[in-house]
């Protein structure tokens, strides 16, 4: 049973607009959220984080919103530049459960960003 | 040098056999994981140590082992391996201070034949 999903397998998107990537989760203990970005060969690294004490954390060019009550996150890009394309996953845990916890993935979505 | 290291990068190996896969860190982080990726799957944790006398099964463990060595190596083993554990492996380390901000290894890329 997928806790995390993804339901976009990819997104194509022109230069200079909004990338807009979805995830929704089914566990209602989750309570911390994450994004990371793979590119072809490479591991998955941290891109983004947001606490469920909040609905919107922004560093630079990305933001994520949180929409608990419909157990929903996203997360924008803008504006979009050809070196976003990769593999975005979104992750979620239970901080608020100890240190006994660990992230759980999304099964990913591949941003194309055309130039 | 690269803070997670995973050997090999590729490997190819017939069914039946047994193979290891290793990782090293110079993070200095407690915690380490595997996960393997498969395509519309996404990474699924296969097992997770938060110190070196401690481990744990994630999801998918059947089928393989883990050996926690010393704080900075963590290895995976498929004692005997067949077609469907063919996937991009990934190792995995975080410690409790980072907000769960894994930091991941390039990956070994690993067909069954």
């Amino acid at each position: 049973d997928q806790q995390v999903k993804q339901n976009s397998p990819s997104l194509s998107v022109q230069e200079g607009r909004i990338s807009i990537l979805n995830c929704d989760y089914t566990n209602s203990m989750f309570d911390y959220f994450l994004w990371y970005k793979k590119y072809p060969a490479e591991g998955p690294t941290f891109l983004i984080s947001i606490s469920s004490i909040k609905d919107k954390n922004e560093d630079g060019r990305f933001t994520v919103f949180l929409n608990k009550s419909a157990k929903h996150l996203s997360l924008h890009i803008v504006p979009s530049q050809p070196g976003d394309s990769a593999v975005y996953f979104c992750a979620a845990t239970s901080w608020g459960g100890g240190a006994t916890n660990k992230l759980i993935f999304g099964t990913g979505t591949l941003l194309a960003v055309q130039p | 040098d690269a803070d997670v290291t995973q050997t090999p990068r590729n490997r190819i190996t017939k069914t039946g056999k047994r193979i290891m896969l290793e990782c090293s860190q110079t993070k200095g982080h407690d915690r380490m994981y595997w996960y393997r990726q498969d395509p519309g799957l996404g990474l699924r944790l296969i097992y997770y140590s938060f110190d070196v006398k401690d481990i744990n099964k994630g999801e998918i463990s059947d089928g393989y082992s883990v050996s926690r060595q010393a704080q900075a190596k963590f290895s995976l083993s498929l004692e005997s391996a067949i077609p469907n554990q063919t996937a991009l492996y990934f190792c995995a380390t975080s410690d409790f201070a980072t907000n769960y901000g894994y930091t991941f290894g390039s990956g070994t890329r690993l067909t069954v034949v």
